[in-house]
């Protein structure tokens, strides 16, 4: 268990929709980092937030879109829905020690479009 | 810049050891990490390795990095059946975020 939660594990909707995916950082890290692994794509970056404000972009879609919230847990948005984007969606939290910056991932949310 | 290779499978027998490859081509990276992904599950860290060292050792696991060839591996001793896993090695180069490779498939047979 590496600390990170995210809910919901499952979800299943439908073109055209809109979702939210959250998640809750492991206890003392700030910063939470968005990631979608599919089939053809592989595993992505598409976002990571520090403290509350955008810290760097990746992949991600403008139908997609993310916030931090005060108390850190942070949210990814994702509308407009299309088949394509079916895939599971991991964030992860890093804590920085002496020997640098390590990422620890949630156990994923897996997105089904139908 | 990014772009970090695996081969798609590996098999291995009960016992023996496992090397997975990992080739990347941002020579600015940092830290070279290795996860892995059981079924249904999500990633797992195993090791990370600094860029300026060439080996680490952890228990089973031995992480041999040859910057000049951007090469990285990692070594699983005594292979046993709950190794069988998606291995993903990653790089962190400018910013944080993370270059994935694309999995090693690793199945351990009895």
């Amino acid at each position: 268990d590496s600390g990170v939660t995210q809910t919901p594990k499952h979800l299943i909707t439908a073109t055209g929709q809109r979702v939210t995916l959250r998640c809750s950082p492991r206890s003392g890290d700030l910063s939470v980092y968005w990631y979608q692994q599919s089939l053809d794509q592989g595993l992505q970056f598409l976002i990571q937030y520090y403290n509350g404000e955008e810290r760097a972009k990746g992949n991600i879609l403008e139908r997609f879109s993310a916030q931090q919230f005060p108390d850190l847990h942070s949210e990814l948005n994702l509308s407009s829905l299309e088949l394509g984007d079916s895939a599971l969606y991991f964030c992860a939290s890093s804590v920085v020690s002496g020997m640098g910056e390590t990422q620890y991932f949630g156990p994923g949310t897996r997105l089904l479009v139908l | 810049g990014e772009d970090v290779e695996q081969s798609l499978f590996l098999s291995v027998r009960e016992g023996d050891s496992s090397v997975i490859n990992c080739t990347y081509t941002d020579s600015s990276s940092t830290y070279l990490y290795w996860y892995k992904q059981e079924p249904g599950a999500g990633l797992q860290l195993l090791t990370y390795i600094f860029s300026n060292m060439d080996m680490k050792q952890d228990q089973r696991l031995t992480v041999l990095l040859n910057k000049k060839d951007k090469h990285l591996s990692l070594r699983i001793a005594d292979t046993q059946t709950g190794d069988s896993a998606i291995y993903f090695c990653a790089e962190k180069a400018a910013g944080n975020k993370l270059t994935f490779g694309g999995g090693t498939r690793v199945l351990v047979k009895p």
